[in-house]
């Protein structure tokens, strides 16, 4: 199984609801990541998680909060999120964060289109 | 700072020719690089990846070719098919290794 899943697929939310994306992935991979992709746009990293714990955050707005209850598990809270949010928000995993390059690639999901009104 | 960018936005290319697809990068430590192929609503899916230590890998129908004298990659795709259109991203593993940063990303667009 080499899947990273994602739901939902699509998401719309107002700027004063609470939701979640989820990301899922069976590989025994010890590192995922969300990445926000806005249109025309290359994805931006927004946090990364080493053995679910938060290594990396990208200095992202805290109506952005990452959890991870477990190995397999990646989740995305969303709160008072502002229309400028609206975006393909991706999760991907890669075995460890030590070193992408000895890991080698992210494998990422399909992700979840995420548009706020 | 950080970047990795691209220097053609679209490329359109006849079915059966080849391709090329070029990307600078400015980070002289960063020691992995990947292409990325995405499709109109998915992910980014893998395509080929290049060591520092390497100068060309080849893979089905696509070779990378990377010059770190200045800081270049290239994705070249053979005989060219319909499936192949799709956005291009290079990205690379920076100073720290941890995490992998994107460039612009080219559109390729495939002419029957």
């Amino acid at each position: 199984d080499t899947e990273v899943t994602q739901t939902p697929k699509h998401l719309v939310m107002g700027m004063t609801n609470k939701k979640s994306l989820k990301c899922e992935q069976h590989m025994g991979h010890r590192a995922m990541y969300w990445y926000k992709q806005k249109a025309k746009k290359p994805p931006e990293l927004m946090f990364v998680y080493s053995y679910e714990k938060l290594s990396i955050n990208e200095s992202v707005p805290s109506r952005f909060s990452p959890e991870c209850p477990n190995s397999s598990l990646l989740n995305l809270h969303l709160h008072a999120l502002q229309p400028e949010d609206s975006a393909l928000y991706l999760c991907a995993s890669s075995q460890d964060i030590s070193r992408i390059s000895n890991t080698g690639e992210l494998f990422f999901g399909e992700g979840s289109r995420l548009t706020v009104l | 700072g950080e970047s990795v960018g691209l220097h053609l936005p679209t490329l359109s290319v006849q079915e059966g020719d080849n391709s090329i697809i070029n990307c600078a990068y400015s980070n002289s430590a960063s020691d992995y690089f990947i292409w990325y192929k995405q499709e109109s609503g998915k992910g980014p899916q893998f395509i080929i990846d290049i060591r520092s230590n390497m100068d060309k890998r080849q893979g089905q129908r696509v070779t990378v070719l990377l010059n770190k004298t200045v800081k270049h990659l290239s994705l070249q795709i053979a005989a060219t098919q319909p499936g192949d259109s799709a956005v291009y991203f290079c990205a690379e593993n920076g100073a720290a290794g941890n995490k992998l940063t994107f460039g612009g990303g080219t559109r390729v667009l495939v002419k029957p």
